[in-house]
């Protein structure tokens, strides 16, 4: 089966850097995207196809690729962007979505 | 404006059923794929399932296979899942989700979910 695992929390202080990792296992053939969702809101697109960002994400958002590592950084971090991550993918087969288990992002 | 709204959730008990419906507006819906994704209370995301815009092609879990059917009536702007022999780990919210249409295995438009409770 196809697994995606991300660390359970990052924490940060604003202005500061956050990298949230997402492990592939095993390595994927479909692109990966990235979900914010705050607390009791529903997920929000953040990255798709790896790299690329919707509009209206702000810039500071970015998404790469590395052998069988995802990570989602965010560049000056600030206290709204506090929330869960998530990554997802396919599996090689194309039948089943598979997330990560979600990232807690706490700015301190 | 895009809106999905998901409708039909409440208390069921184990071995019950219950019908989830997601009503569209502000777009063509029958022009792009639709998905079921839930969570458990204080989990994470869980894809449930998938059907394209014709419901030519159906996709599930192995964790609902077999219990949950995913149909669409494009007539009426509407995304339903049944749900048949719940049980008590199906208690979550339930999200429909639009897959944008110039991508696969990704959701741009989320619903904002309808709680399913399984308890006895």
């Amino acid at each position: 089966s196809y697994e995606l695992t991300q660390p359970p929390s990052v924490s940060v202080s604003p202005g500061q850097t956050a990298r949230i990792t997402c492990s592939a296992d095993p390595l994927p053939n479909q692109y990966a995207y990235w979900y914010q969702q705050r607390p009791g809101q529903a997920p929000m697109l953040m990255i798709y196809k790896d790299t690329e960002r919707p509009s209206g994400v702000p810039d500071r958002f970015s998404g790469s690729s590395s052998g069988t590592t995802l990570t989602l950084t965010i560049s000056g971090v600030q206290a709204e962007d506090e929330a869960d991550y998530y990554c997802q993918s396919a599996d090689n087969s194309g039948a089943y979505v598979v997330f990560g288990g979600g990232t807690k992002l706490t700015v301190l | 404006e895009v809106q999905l709204v998901e409708s039909g959730g409440g208390l069921v008990k184990p071995g019950g059923s219950l019908r989830l419906s997601c009503a569209a507006s502000g777009f063509t819906f029958s022009k792009y794929n639709m998905n079921w994704v839930r969570q458990a209370p204080g989990k994470g995301l869980e894809w449930v399932s998938y059907i394209s815009h014709s419901s030519t092609y159906i996709y599930y879990a192995e964790s609902v296979k077999g219990r949950f059917t995913v149909s669409r009536d494009n007539a009426k702007n509407s995304l339903y899942l049944q749900m048949n022999s719940l049980r008590v780990d199906d208690t979550a919210v339930y999200f429909c989700a639009r897959e944008p249409e110039n991508d696969i295995f990704t959701f741009d438009y989320w619903g904002q979910g309808s709680l399913v409770t399984v308890s006895s």
